[in-house]
């Protein structure tokens, strides 16, 4: 079976700051995870995907993310936290082994960034 | 293109009524996901339809249930509806091909309030 746990339900940086959203897996097979974001009333927003490629993804409004498997972790970050970021983030783990794939989500961080 | 939208924005029941929330799915996409996000929790996977039949379920009871129709809508019903049926419902649409089922959009959601 597979999970996905989001380590820290808050996290507040200043703007210009480094963000670091912590997101660590468990996986009897290959994962495939995912990072959404959702603003207030909103859905979620794709923001990058890891499918057994590149272990370093980059994904859209500057954020990244870095696949490691001796850790288990897929962390994202961001160099430069702006007003803008601020939203929860869901860190996602496709579940291929039942249906033809449905998403496990975390309980999500929700990112504040203080001017 | 056209994105995923979900209609409903906004739905009060009382308990013990029957709701049906409705989702169109993007263009190209053939598979449509739905979750339900109770307050504070990361999205839980209700059930998912390919070529119009369920093509997984999770943890939900009989009385969540849903339709897909050939231009690939579909509908999430729910009977006999109880307090905890209070959330935001999210659609998602994605492409399934040769057995694997790509990235997965969502729409903004449909929000339920029980009474």
């Amino acid at each position: 079976a597979q999970s996905v746990t989001q380590l820290g339900s808050h996290v507040s940086v200043s703007e210009g700051a480094l963000v670091l959203l912590r997101c660590n897996y468990s996986s009897s097979v290959p994962p495939y995870l995912f990072w959404y974001v959702q603003y207030p009333n909103q859905g979620l927003q794709l923001l990058l995907k890891y499918t057994s490629a590149a272990t370093l993804v980059k994904g859209i409004n500057g954020f990244e993310a870095e696949f490691k498997k001796s850790e288990t972790s897929f962390h994202l970050t961001k160099p430069s936290a702006h007003m803008s970021d601020a939203a929860e983030y869901f860190c996602a783990v496709l579940n291929y082994g039942g249906s033809q794939g449905n998403l496990i989500f975390g309980k999500g961080t929700k990112l504040s960034v203080k001017p | 293109e056209t994105g995923v939208t979900q209609s409903p924005t906004h739905l009060i029941k009382t308990r013990g009524q029957q709701v049906t929330l409705r989702c169109s799915s993007q263009s190209g996409h053939n598979t449509v996901s739905w979750y339900q996000q109770a307050l504070g929790q990361g999205p839980q996977f209700i059930f998912q339809y390919y070529r119009e039949e369920e093509n997984g379920r999770g943890n939900f009871p009989p009385r969540f249930s849903g339709l897909q129709f050939p231009n690939y809508s579909s509908e999430l019903n729910v009977n006999a509806l109880e307090l905890d049926d209070s959330a935001l419902y999210l659609c998602a649409s994605s492409r399934t091909s040769g057995g694997y089922t790509d990235t997965q959009y969502f729409g903004p959601g449909t929000r339920l309030t029980v009474l």
